[in-house]
């Protein structure tokens, strides 16, 4: 909430494409992650970036890809490798205060694969 | 491994009851915090606890630290139809290693 930004909030793409998802935060927070959340499920981490031209693989990072060439922006791509892209997708950001970071999410993504 | 389990996942009260959501972990913690998501929104943070045995109040919310570090809940007092939604803890392990709960998504019945 606050200065982060996600578009566009609703996503319809065919089988087979790849898709980008946009996050951008003007926090200066150096931390960024993105989630992923399932109906009736919690959070499952993607991917997430300490710093910029710097990112970790998070819990289900297989068919997504990401990247960290701004420290305002971190863009996931769901690829026509993911299985079940259909969710709803979060960004956050948190600034690194001695390992307590609070996470502020962006307002989400809602994906589609038709 | 490292996770975070949450209990219940769906809870039902009438408004006016209370409500209590549960997290533990296997591991101790480095701390936890906990977010809200209202229905058709993002989450958003509410509090962290930071000390064993920890005891911190919103007005009707109570969150609570144990002695080992190792659970956590959050209690509401007479609840209100403005307190639905899903609640998460996340919990934080030495190495920045944090894990979000599965949630318990509340339904307040007016």
């Amino acid at each position: 909430d606050g200065g982060i930004t996600q578009s566009p909030k609703y996503l319809f793409r065919k089988e087979g494409q790849n898709v980008t998802l946009s996050c951008e935060q003007n926090l200066n927070h150096d931390a960024m992650y993105w989630y992923r959340q399932d109906p009736g499920q919690g959070l499952r981490l993607i991917y997430y970036s300490q710093i910029v031209n710097d990112f970790q693989k998070g819990d289900i990072a297989e068919g997504y890809s990401v990247s960290r060439e701004k420290k305002e922006s971190f863009p996931l791509t769901v690829t026509s490798a993911q299985k079940n892209p259909t969710a709803f997708y979060l960004c956050a950001s948190s600034s690194r205060t001695g390992g307590a970071d609070t996470q502020y999410f962006g307002p989400g993504t809602r994906l589609t694969v038709l | 491994g490292q996770q975070v389990m949450q209990i219940p996942q769906y809870q039902h009260v009438q408004e006016g009851e209370d409500f209590t959501t549960y997290c533990n972990s296997s591991t101790t913690l480095s701390n936890i915090q906990w977010y809200k998501q209202r229905p058709g929104g993002h989450p958003v943070f509410l509090i962290q606890l930071v000390k064993s045995g920890e005891v911190k109040k919103q007005k009707r919310l109570t969150f609570q630290f144990g002695e080992a570090k190792k659970n956590s809940s959050l209690h509401i007092t007479a609840t209100q139809t403005t307190d639905v939604g899903t609640y998460f803890c996340a919990g934080h392990f030495t190495g920045n290693q944090f894990y979000f709960g599965t949630g318990t998504s509340l339904t307040v019945i007016p």
